[in-house]
């Protein structure tokens, strides 16, 4: 079975700094994709960033960005220039074919102003 | 609807109590998930429909869950004799499809239950 693994239950960063957020899988698909969801104190669990594992090229979405080692089987989320609006859990997510998404235990980003 | 509305945002019941929790998903969304998500950890899924069919059910703990989607559009997860461990935020998800890995899952704000 899948498994996914945030092994930093707890990050802080201060504002405008950068944060990387560590997770790792483990998998014996070779075409599956990975995901960063954000889940602030409404719940509600949104998109950050995701990465084809068939492409090499690490996936980037304005401040956010992936480094995708499939080797290591490693997947973690760069944050630059942190906000406070950043604060938040975030969760590393899995996925292969049509199976539904796998999470990990999530990271809990503090932003110090 | 413009996003994915689950209903009650807040449950709490008393053991052994029956509880429903509706999740309607977006608008021609053809897959639907429902997660569990326990305090401090991550999202564990439970149950996915594909239209009105249960595609996958293997997340379901035991036989006390149940879930329903008659129509192929709003969900209810049925809970039976709840029990307290069965407190927890209840997610629910949709997609377009379920069959492409990279379709992106939309959440809800998700049901907070609480068995007392």
């Amino acid at each position: 079975a899948q498994t996914v693994t945030q092994s930093q239950p707890e990050m802080s960063v201060q504002e405008a700094e950068t944060v990387t957020l560590s997770c790792t899988y483990d998998t014996s698909e070779s075409d599956y994709y990975l995901f960063w969801y954000k889940q602030p104190p409404s719940r509600q669990m949104i998109l950050v960033i995701r990465q084809e594992a068939y492409k090499q090229q690490n996936a980037t979405e304005n401040r956010f960005s992936v480094n995708f080692q499939k080797a290591a089987k490693s997947f973690s989320l760069k944050i630059s220039d942190s906000q406070l609006g950043d604060a938040a859990m975030y969760f590393c997510a899995y996925r292969s074919g049509n199976t539904p998404l796998v999470f990990g235990k999530g990271t809990r980003l503090s932003v110090i102003a | 609807g413009a996003g994915v509305s689950q209903t009650p945002s807040n449950k709490v019941t008393e053991k052994g109590k029956y509880v429903e929790l509706r999740c309607d998903p977006i608008s021609g969304h053809t897959a639907l998930y429902w997660y569990r998500q326990s305090l401090g950890q991550g999202p564990e899924f439970l149950i996915y429909f594909q239209g009105t069919g249960a595609a996958d059910d293997s997340g379901l703990p035991n036989d006390r869950f149940f879930a329903v989607r008659p129509e192929g559009s709003v969900s209810t997860l049925k809970i039976q004799r709840t029990e307290r461990g069965d407190s927890a935020v209840y997610l629910c998800a949709s997609s377009l499809s379920g069959s492409r890995g990279d379709t992106e899952a939309f959440f809800g704000q998700g049901t907070r239950l609480t068995v007392v």
